[in-house]
């Protein structure tokens, strides 16, 4: 199976500044996923990250506070932008498209923000 | 109504017990259906898949899904303290957009010796 590494693994931040997290995979993959769990809450899926093009972002989510992106098949990078305390959340990537069934997606170990 | 629906728990099961979990979703076309298992403080790992009506099993756990109810389970037989975790559900929902995995928002298990 594919190693999937995020980094930051965790970071405290102050409000109004930007942090940028990377996600890398060791094998090419179709489709890259970034989503937001805030604590004691389910995923919340954010964007889908497009190589070559621009993100598709979920309702609720833009591009100027989460700027996306995707060079390659194997890597990505999401933007949290001007954070506030509201963002503090873990934010994980997802990658599918590896040997499986259909639609099955797979985690890198989060990101862990906290902005005060 | 919610897209995927869990009762949150906690569910408790002695020891060798079955668990059974439970997920409803609400988007009659979806075709693809999974149970994420996350511990404290880690991300998801997908534990079953499941794309067909009836049951699947992998090991102690077995998936069920009744399509016409639009209802998914997981049961995991001879429960141990290390399945103590939170058991999330997701569907494959198609939209304008493309699939997109949308999450239940979870079933803490706790197994207690």
């Amino acid at each position: 199976s594919a190693v999937i590494s995020q980094k930051p693994s965790r970071d405290i931040c102050q409000r109004g500044t930007s942090l940028t997290i990377q996600c890398q995979v060791d094998s090419q993959v179709t489709m890259m996923f970034w989503y937001r769990q805030q604590p004691g809450q389910s995923l919340t899926l954010i964007a889908t990250a497009n190589q070559g093009s621009e993100a598709t972002y979920e309702s609720g989510f833009v591009i100027d506070k989460f700027p996306i992106s995707r060079p390659n098949l194997t890597f990505s990078t999401l933007t949290v932008s001007n954070m506030s305390p509201e963002d503090s959340s873990i934010y994980l990537c997802s990658v599918a498209g590896l040997a499986g069934g259909p639609g099955e997606q797979y985690f890198g170990p989060g990101t862990r923000l906290t902005v005060t | 109504q919610k897209e995927v629906e869990q009762n949150s728990g906690p569910l408790s099961v002695p020891e060798g017990a079955i668990a059974s979990l439970n997920c409803t979703y609400s988007d009659r076309v979806s075709q693809s259906f999974f149970w994420y298992r996350q511990y404290s403080g880690k991300s998801p790992e997908l534990i079953m898949s499941i794309y067909s009506n009836g049951d699947k099993e992998d090991g102690r756990f077995t998936a069920q899904l009744n399509k016409a109810s639009q209802y998914v389970s997981l049961l995991i037989r001879d429960s141990q303290p290390s399945d103590s975790a939170t058991y999330l559900c997701a569907v494959l929902i198609l939209t304008g957009g493309g699939n997109k995995l949308t999450f239940g928002t979870g079933t803490q298990l706790k197994v207690e010796l």
